[in-house]
């Protein structure tokens, strides 16, 4: 059983859809993150809030918008996305200082009709 | 720069020693780690090594780190099919990011 739980687990929606992503862990962490990942590929990093506060962005398009309304959940909100947006979106946490290992969730697979 | 790399497979018989290489390139990682991810699954962390070891055993899994080739690996002793998984490496860079960069990931596969 992962600590870092996310919900839902699947999702289909369509391109016009507003749809979020939750991201709950209660190990007192105080990273957390958003990775995208695409099918036989590594993940990928897209945002990073440290004591809430967005501190990494990767140049992600404005169709995916992160929010942190505590230290123990993180959202991320669709809107307009497309095809090629459809992924597993794994979330992570790590302790607030450097050299802590992140610890993920089981992921949200994502399709985009 | 950033950058890691690993072989793409792996085939083992149940009961042997799994070796998953990976090499990077960035001197200046502080962290190193590897994780396992199951059909379906997000990651499972499994190990890390810090850069001024050498080796860490850890029950079944073994990390050897090779500083000057920047060379890791992961053995893992008496493989089981339940090992079978995609094995991913990553290096934290100490350039003050906080952020995981992982190699392209081994798929192990374990045959009764």
């Amino acid at each position: 059983d992962t600590e870092v739980t996310q919900t839902p687990k699947h999702l289909v929606m369509g391109m016009t859809n507003k749809k979020s992503l939750k991201c709950e862990q209660h190990m007192g962490h105080r990273a957390m993150y958003w990775y995208k990942q695409k099918a036989k590929k590594p993940p990928e990093l897209m945002f990073v809030y440290s004591y809430e506060k967005l501190s990494i962005n990767e140049s992600v398009p404005s169709r995916f918008s992160p929010e942190c309304p505590n230290s123990s959940l993180l959202n991320l909100h669709l809107h307009a996305l497309q095809p090629e947006d459809s992924a597993l979106y794994l979330c992570a946490s790590s302790q607030g200082s450097r050299n802590q290992p992140q610890h993920f969730g089981d992921g949200t697979r994502l399709s985009i009709l | 720069g950033e950058d890691v790399e690993q072989s793409l497979f792996l085939s083992v018989r149940e009961g042997d020693s799994s070796v998953i290489n990976c090499t990077y390139t960035d001197s200046s990682s502080t962290y190193l780690y590897w994780y396992k991810q199951e059909p379906g699954a997000g990651l499972q962390l499994l190990t890390y090594i810090f850069s001024n070891m050498d080796m860490k055993q850890d029950q079944r899994l073994t990390v050897l780190l090779n500083k000057k080739d920047k060379h890791l690996s992961l053995r893992i002793a008496d493989t089981q099919t339940g090992d079978s998984a995609i094995y991913f490496c990553a290096e934290e860079f100490s350039g003050g990011r906080r952020a995981l960069t992982f190699g392209s990931g081994t798929r192990l596969q374990v045959q009764p």
